[in-house]
């Protein structure tokens, strides 16, 4: 069973970058989509964006440019960072494993290992 | 893209069943059988228990099953039992190539 395990600066200044990472053990980078998802506290889950086995990152476009999730193969582990933070970027930010990439027309949205969780407040 | 529309909250007695809609758009819901649902715990990350409508993995109780009518997706919970008191969301691909998620709704179990 994959095991996602992720870590970034928690507390930021508003219009800083948020960066967090995302390790996964117990499996590889490949033939998986990549997903990062967040929830502000006391609410709804929000789909950030997913990168694919190739490096082709898709993105929500609430957050119009400030998004880019990486991968780094050698290290097995994949990145999201956002710029110019505000108040409205403080949530519990989730990284995920997708849908099998090689499954064609399957499994869509299908999130089944998800990381820990970590909570990024934005706050002058 | 507008989140997917879910009631705030569902209530039941244990045994009871239980139907949670999440209503989109032809643009997301209506436009591909890709519709998944999460189960959240407070304090825990969101746990897949249906994906493509209606497929459960490996491990997910039979009592949660999932179904779609347009633009209307559906999970019922059968049997409901006092674990099963939880934060539900449903998601959806798009046609845009993303996916959003819907508001989420409360099932509380009486």
């Amino acid at each position: 069973q994959v095991q996602l395990q992720q870590w970034g600066e928690g507390l930021l200044r508003p219009s800083e970058t948020l960066s967090l990472s995302c390790a996964v053990h117990g499996g590889s980078l490949s033939g998986f989509c990549w997903t990062w998802i967040r929830q502000p506290p006391g609410k709804g889950l929000e789909w950030i964006g997913e990168i694919n086995p190739g490096g082709t990152a898709t993105y929500s476009p609430s957050l119009k440019t400030r998004g880019a999730i990486s991968l780094d193969t050698s290290e097995n582990q994949f990145s999201l960072t956002l710029t110019s933070v505000t108040a409205a970027d403080t949530a519990i930010y989730y990284c995920a494993r997708g849908r099998s990439y090689y499954d064609f027309w399957k499994g869509y949205g299908k999130i089944d290992s998800w990381g820990q969780g970590t909570l990024v407040t934005v706050s002058a | 893209q507008s989140a997917l529309t879910q009631p705030t909250s569902v209530s039941g007695s244990p045994g009871q069943s239980i139907t949670i809609s999440c209503t989109g758009t032809t643009s997301d819901v209506g436009g591909y059988n890709f519709v998944s649902w999460y189960q959240q715990h407070p304090g825990k990350a969101p746990k897949l228990i249906i994906y493509d409508v209606s497929d459960r993995p490996s491990g997910v109780s039979l009592r949660f099953s999932g179904s779609k009518s347009d633009n209307t997706a559906s999970l019922t919970i059968s049997g409901l039992q006092a674990e099963d008191e939880a934060d539900y969301y449903c998601s959806s691909y798009t046609t845009s190539s993303t996916y959003v998620f819907g508001t989420g709704t409360k099932v509380t179990v009486l």
